[in-house]
């Protein structure tokens, strides 16, 4: 089944560490995008990519790293300079086509600093 | 102020209501609009998306967009509590990015 696959499900992460969440999607799709969820404020912008090998910063980038090496994988890195870090972080891909709009999700990565 | 404004909620209606969601945004260049779906600790899901002004029908639900004033609708009809989940709705422009709101948790009673 095509998909976006999010791992791991659960994160928890000790002050001053970085981690890496994975995001992988078998749709083909181009555009990968990373939001951060926190009660109440709905999706925020963190990275996204429209094409492998480039990306560009959303609206809360700072303390936050991507790649994109492959059309499949576009991982985040939460560094330690990320001061909020305990969020619930989506990945998302999208067809930048005219006429679709569907962004498909994955099922969420539940980031808790300990 | 924030490009997708949307009503805070929490909303509970009883079974067989008809349920009302609204937002209004402020960018002009957005051309689509989306509302998803989000259930508890899951990803959101596309459940309707329209372009430009109009309304579309899909079964229980209807959106509706108004660009002249900037507002979008979500209407569900004979609302059952499978529907109890978090809407968002999303707009964007050309530029492919998703803006959302902020969500209004829905919670059907039976």
């Amino acid at each position: 089944d095509g998909g976006i696959t999010q791992s791991p499900k659960y994160l928890f992460r000790k002050e001053g560490q970085n981690v890496t969440l994975s995001c992988e999607q078998n749709l083909n799709h181009d555009a990968m995008y990373w939001y951060r969820q926190d009660p109440g404020q709905g999706l925020r912008l963190i990275y996204y990519s429209q094409i492998v090998n480039d990306f560009q910063k959303g609206d809360i980038a700072e303390g936050y790293s991507v790649s994109r090496e492959k059309k499949e994988s576009f991982p985040l890195t939460v560094t330690s300079a990320q001061k909020n870090p305990t969020a619930f972080y989506l990945c998302a891909s999208m067809v930048p086509a005219r006429g679709t709009t569907e962004a498909f999700f994955g099922q969420g990565t539940r980031l808790t600093v300990v | 102020q924030k490009e997708v404004e949307q009503d805070p909620g929490p909303l509970s209606v009883p079974e067989g209501a008809i349920v009302s969601l609204n937002c209004t945004y402020s960018n002009s260049a957005f051309q689509y609009f989306m509302w998803y779906r989000q259930y508890s600790r899951k990803g959101p899901e596309l459940l309707m998306y329209t372009y430009s002004s109009g309304n579309k029908e899909d079964g229980r639900f209807t959106a509706q967009v108004d660009k002249s004033s900037k507002y979008i609708s979500l209407f569900i009809r004979d609302s059952q509590p499978s529907d109890s989940a978090t809407y968002l709705c999303a707009g964007t422009g050309s530029a492919r990015q998703l803006t959302f709101g902020s969500g209004t948790q829905l919670t059907v009673l039976p």
